[in-house]
């Protein structure tokens, strides 16, 4: 079965743009996670999403915002882009509501400059 | 969300057995200890997870104390591919909780 993957894997943009990152989860999974990992910040979670709908949110601010769409593939937009939005943004599936494990993507590397 | 406790970095000799310690004194009753670790240039990978008893896996065991207020992962031989970021986190999956709360982790070194 394939893993969660993640398109693009590397991403450089300017300050103010928008970017949209992508998260194809394994099949069968319905909910979809996203983190950001920066290194001064570690791993934080950013949203989670199931059937399309949001259940849970990070603190991070408006510009960053996310969907899912009814094959449980999600996209996540950051708009207004600023320099301290360089991360490893992380996707991460899970078959259910309260299943125990999340299984992780690569990642998707965005550098703004 | 409950907070754990690791130590920043470790080394360990291959093919050796590898003790990773985690403190979370304020676990709640209803929160499971997960593992997770990253690789380098990969994403965080699914490791183990216990409530009370002592787990293991193909990968590693998971010793949780009597009262709960630490546990321990065991990597009963490690191989350099182990080196990586180790991360404990509990998880109140009962209450919808879906989201996973990161720490700084443990930097496991393995020595050849």
């Amino acid at each position: 079965k394939a893993g969660v993957t993640q398109t693009p894997r590397y991403l450089i943009k300017t300050r103010g743009q928008q970017v949209t990152l992508s998260c194809s989860p394994i099949s069968g999974h319905r909910s979809v996670s996203w983190y950001q990992q920066t290194p001064g910040q570690g791993l934080q979670f950013l949203f989670e999403y199931f059937s399309e709908t949001q259940r849970n949110k990070g603190n991070f601010p408006g510009r960053f915002s996310g969907r899912q769409f009814s094959n449980s593939r999600s996209e996540m937009n950051v708009s207004t882009l600023e320099l301290g939005d360089s991360a490893l943004y992380l996707c991460a599936s899970s078959l259910a509501v309260g299943e125990e494990t999340q299984y992780f993507g690569p990642g998707t590397r965005l550098l703004v400059l | 969300d409950a907070k754990t406790t690791q130590p920043n970095s470790m080394e360990s000799n291959e093919e050796e057995p590898v003790h990773l310690p985690c403190n979370h004194s304020t676990i709640s009753g209803t929160d499971y200890i997960h593992w997770y670790r990253q690789l380098p240039s990969q994403g965080p990978e699914y490791v183990i997870h216990g409530l009370t008893s002592n787990v293991n896996n193909r990968m590693a065991s998971l010793a949780i104390a009597e009262d709960r207020k630490s546990s321990t992962l065991i990597l009963h031989r490690a191989t350099l591919r182990d080196a990586a970021v180790y991360y404990c986190i509990l998880r109140d999956v009962y209450f919808g909780n879906e989201k996973l709360t990161f720490g700084t982790g443990t930097r496991l070194t393995i020595i050849p």
